[in-house]
């Protein structure tokens, strides 16, 4: 089956540090640009950052330098390494697969609420 | 950075009324953009890729149109599967995307 499995979300203090993990399957992972996507409950979404299948990687301004994304090809797997985070950064976050430019698959998400 | 303004933020409609939703880029995209529909507790699914094209699947009562600055989702005759939540999404600057800030459609 084709699917994309989020992990890793959880509480975490502010300043602290976090890991995500997309698990993808029933694709050729390798192919892909992937991507993370946030949305905060009640919020719209917002992208959080991309990486080509090449290994470049893009963020927006919002997380540049606290934010880190990663592949892991051999693993099918995607990373999300947060860092200095902050209540702002409390929300879904969704690793989606893009093809020509277009979110195709989505996983279900993974909840990070970052709290005292 | 381009910026997407989507309108309107929220909208009460009935079923079987037609619906319009317009996304406005900050500066030209060409027809680099898609319609999501997301319904609560779910991930968003595509509807429209290329400004106007049909992702396969999805009925026909939704359609895209634009180019350049304006793009207009339209819903022909709501159905009540189709209350949710409606995002843009640009990719002309790809890899980095901006989404419009998203249409709540409730029932009236």
């Amino acid at each position: 089956e084709v699917q994309l499995v989020e992990s890793g979300g959880g509480l975490v203090q502010p300043g602290g540090s976090l890991r995500l993990s997309c698990a993808a399957s029933g694709f050729t992972f390798s192919s892909y640009d992937m991507h993370w996507v946030r949305q905060a409950t009640g919020k719209g979404l917002e992208w959080v950052s991309a990486i080509g299948t090449a290994g470049d990687t893009y963020y927006p301004g919002s997380v540049k330098g606290r934010f880190t994304i990663s592949r892991e090809n051999a693993k099918n797997s995607l990373y999300l390494q947060m860092n200095s985070l902050r209540a702002g950064d409390t929300a879904v976050y969704y690793c989606a697969r893009a093809q020509e430019g277009y979110f195709d698959l989505w996983g279900r998400g993974t909840l990070v609420t970052v709290s005292s | 950075d381009i910026q997407m303004t989507q309108s309107p933020s929220s909208l009460s409609a009935s079923v079987g009324d037609r619906v319009t939703i317009t996304c406005r880029a900050s500066q030209g995209i060409r027809n680099d953009l898609g319609w999501y529909q997301q319904k609560p507790g779910k991930a968003p699914k595509r509807l429209i890729y290329a400004a106007s094209s049909l992702q396969s699947g999805v009925p026909s009562r939704f359609s895209g149109s634009g180019s350049g600055t304006e793009f207009t989702l339209t819903i022909s005759s709501l159905q009540p599967e189709d209350f949710a939540t409606y995002y843009c999404l640009q990719h002309n600057s790809y890899p980095m995307y901006t989404f419009g800030q998203g249409t709540k459609l409730e029932i009236k």
